[in-house]
């Protein structure tokens, strides 16, 4: 059984850096791309981007220019960075398995974690 | 990047009688070499995270009952629950993954009436 744990800061200052890491269990670590997406309170869901084992990256243009992400495989591991937070930045962030189907097409997911409230506040 | 747009935002529906949920993107997401719809459906309930439930346009995943189905080709899907349950209260999202970034609607909440 696939299992994703999310876990870092609840609470982020405004102009720092969100760090985040999830913890996968389960599955085929290696074989697999692996993204995070989040969602405001009350609202919808938003992709900020992918990574896989080789560290390559997809990220989503609108949050790009804040987002790195890397991967810890001898801990399965996966990273979130977003820098220069401010409170549009406060919301439950997930991570999750992204499955790809080929070259110019994109990602769907089919094993989320449970999520992880963060607030960007003073 | 492409827009999707699901209607209604909610709907309340009584227990046994039939749900539908829109979801329209503002360009196709069907790859006609293959056939191929790229769009995927999930159920959240509050407190828990997304649960893919219909991918493909029209694909159930494992478990999921079948009175849940995804219809649909283009730019105009749909999800039906053809006699709602009270496990189906959630909110429904529809999301593409014809192009990248993966682009998600705004949810519809299904309540019972």
């Amino acid at each position: 059984q696939v299992q994703l744990a999310e876990s870092g800061p609840g609470l982020v200052r405004p102009s720092e850096t969100l760090s985040l890491i999830c913890n996968v269990s389960g599955a085929s670590f290696s074989q697999y791309y692996w993204s995070w997406v989040r969602q405001p309170a009350g609202k919808g869901l938003e992709w900020i981007g992918r990574v896989f084992v080789s560290g390559s990256t997809d990220l989503n243009p609108s949050l790009k220019s804040r987002v790195s992400m890397s991967v810890d495989t001898s801990k399965t591991q996966i990273s979130l960075r977003l820098n220069s937070v401010t409170a549009a930045d406060t919301a439950v962030y997930f991570c999750a398995r992204a499955l790809y189907y080929g070259s110019g097409t994109s990602y769907y997911f089919d094993y989320w974690g449970q999520g992880l409230p963060v607030t960007v506040s003073s | 990047d492409i827009v999707m747009t699901q209607s209604p935002d909610s709907v309340a529906v009584s227990l046994g009688d039939r749900a539908t949920i829109k979801c329209k993107s503002s360009q196709t997401v069907l790859d006609t070499s293959n056939k191929k719809n790229y769009l995927v459906w999930y159920q959240q309930k509050p407190g828990q995270p997304p649960k893919l439930i219909i991918s493909w346009a029209s694909t159930r995943e494992s478990g999921v009952p079948d009175r849940l189905s995804g219809s649909g080709s283009g730019t105009d899907f749909t999800l039906t629950i053809s006699s709602l349950q009270a496990e189906d209260v959630a909110v429904y999202y529809c999301q593409q993954y014809y192009r990248s970034p993966p682009t998600f609607g705004q949810g519809t909440k299904i309540e019972v009436k």
